[in-house]
């Protein structure tokens, strides 16, 4: 059962609009939730991340919203810039006895921004 | 700014022969992670250390894989015998202390077996 969802597997945008990305999960005690962008052949690189306990986190052209009655978050980037073209996996922290910081990736949405 | 190394970059290895990852962290990182990236899949853990010790290896398959960070810095993860379902890409991370929130990850190792 995939506890972390992206159920869109691609996504094309035109250049300077607006890119949202979405993720849905279903444990509840997922604490902290990361999104990563990953080039081919390379390994993902951290954008931004959001604690539960708050809503929205923002970090330049790129921001997070966590809805945790709905159990989803999404991924805003305003501009999109040709560079943002990437696969981009949101992941969430896992809480296991205290023990283990193991982190729960979805499949992952392939962003194509459009010059 | 500090990075998560790794090598090789690339691998390809027969079926039954044995294959060796190498990982060292960011300096100071003392909690460090392996993943396994299929294809169209996301990274799945394999193991995590926190300095030298194991805390999690629930998903390595151990009949075959084998981790070891002896001196609690850099770490090995070896397969033997390698068959074609282990091709992937491998993933070191690294995080500052157990809780910390944020894994780095390196450029990873593709690894393909024929």
């Amino acid at each position: 059962d995939q506890q972390v969802k992206q159920n869109s597997p691609s996504l094309s945008v035109q250049e300077g609009r607006i890119s949202i990305l979405n993720c849905d999960y279903t444990n509840s005690m997922f604490d902290y939730f990361l999104w990563y962008k990953k080039y081919p052949a390379e390994g993902p690189t951290f954008l931004i991340s959001i604690s539960s306990i708050k809503d929205k986190n923002e970090d330049g052209r790129f921001t997070v919203f966590l809805n945790k009655s709905a159990k989803h978050l999404s991924l805003h980037i305003v501009p999109s810039q040709p560079g943002d073209s990437a696969v981009y996996f949101c992941a969430a922290r896992g809480v296991s006895g205290g023990a283990t910081n193991k982190l729960i990736f979805g499949t992952g949405t392939l962003l194509a921004v459009q010059p | 700014e500090a990075e998560v190394a790794q090598s090789p970059r690339y691998k390809i290895t027969e079926k039954s022969q044995a294959v060796a990852f190498w990982c060292d962290p960011i300096s100071g990182h003392a909690t460090l992670y392996w993943y396994r990236q299929i294809l169209g899949q996301g990274p799945e853990l394999l193991v995590q250390f926190q300095d030298e010790s194991v805390v999690d290896d629930s998903q390595l398959p151990k009949d075959r894989f084998s981790a070891e960070r002896l001196k609690g810095v850099d770490s090995t993860l070896k397969i033997q015998p390698a068959e074609l379902g282990d091709s992937a890409m491998y993933l070191c991370a690294s995080s500052s202390g157990q809780k910390g929130k944020t894994q780095y990850f390196g450029p990873g190792t593709r690894l393909l077996v024929l």
